[in-house]
């Protein structure tokens, strides 16, 4: 499994965009980046999945690099409701989702 | 409400006890997984289930025991745990998975305390 970097935590300020950085260098071609969230003892929640154009939906969007080693979760307009943990996960397929430590993103008023 | 619930919520349960853990998804899916969350650890996966059949189980103690009768419906048979086994038990199910997209739909979890 292609291993996934992200920074430990992150603040925004609310009504901001927040841009949540992915480093998956080791990502094979038939490899998905995926993105949940978890709000604090809740269970994790999807967001958004690509494998190689970039991605939008009603919650985020997904600018993955050309190259595919690196790719960012954007939340165009943070609300204090968006903190929560980002993990970024990279999978052929949904049977085997990873996680690891994740983003702490705190958006602040 | 993400089409998957978890029953109950909340479980307190000494060593000696025998309890279950279920899960019930609404969304036609045809995989379901347990996951358990220690405190500050990251999301540990323990079982997964596809066309009920278990096709992994990343070396689980035998005092958790899952089953899977049908499609919709997930349990997690607990015995003898130990205090180390409290922790936040999740489920979620998503489609078959083999080489795709198919993300998976998390429950609101069982938060099980051993005393």
């Amino acid at each position: 499994d292609a291993k996934t970097t992200q920074p430990p935590s992150m603040d925004c300020a609310e009504g901001r965009a927040a841009n949540l950085p992915c480093n998956h260098s080791t990502i094979s071609g038939n490899e998905y980046v995926y993105w949940y969230r978890q709000i604090h003892s809740q269970g994790p929640q999807y967001i958004i999945h690509g494998l190689k154009n970039n991605e939008t939906n009603e919650m985020a969007s997904l600018i993955i690099t050309e190259d595919r080693k690196s790719s960012t979760l954007i939340l165009p307009h943070a609300t204090l409701r968006d903190t929560a943990v980002y993990y970024c996960i990279v999978r052929v397929g949904a049977n085997d989702m990873r996680f690891g430590a994740g983003t702490r993103l705190t958006v602040k008023p | 409400e993400t089409g998957v619930t978890q029953t109950p919520r909340h479980l307190v349960m000494g060593m000696t006890n025998k309890k279950s853990l279920k899960c019930e998804q609404h969304l036609g899916h045809n995989a379901m997984y347990w996951y358990k969350q220690s405190a500050k650890k990251p999301l540990e996966l323990m079982f997964v289930y596809s066309l009920e059949e278990r096709v992994e189980n990343n070396s689980v103690p035998s005092r958790f025991s899952p089953e899977c009768p049908n499609s919709s419906h997930l349990f997690l048979h607990l015995h003898t745990l130990q205090p180390e086994d409290s922790a936040l038990y999740l489920c979620a199910s998503s489609q078959l998975a083999g080489t795709g997209g198919y993300e998976q739909y998390f429950g609101p979890g069982t938060r099980l305390t051993v005393t």
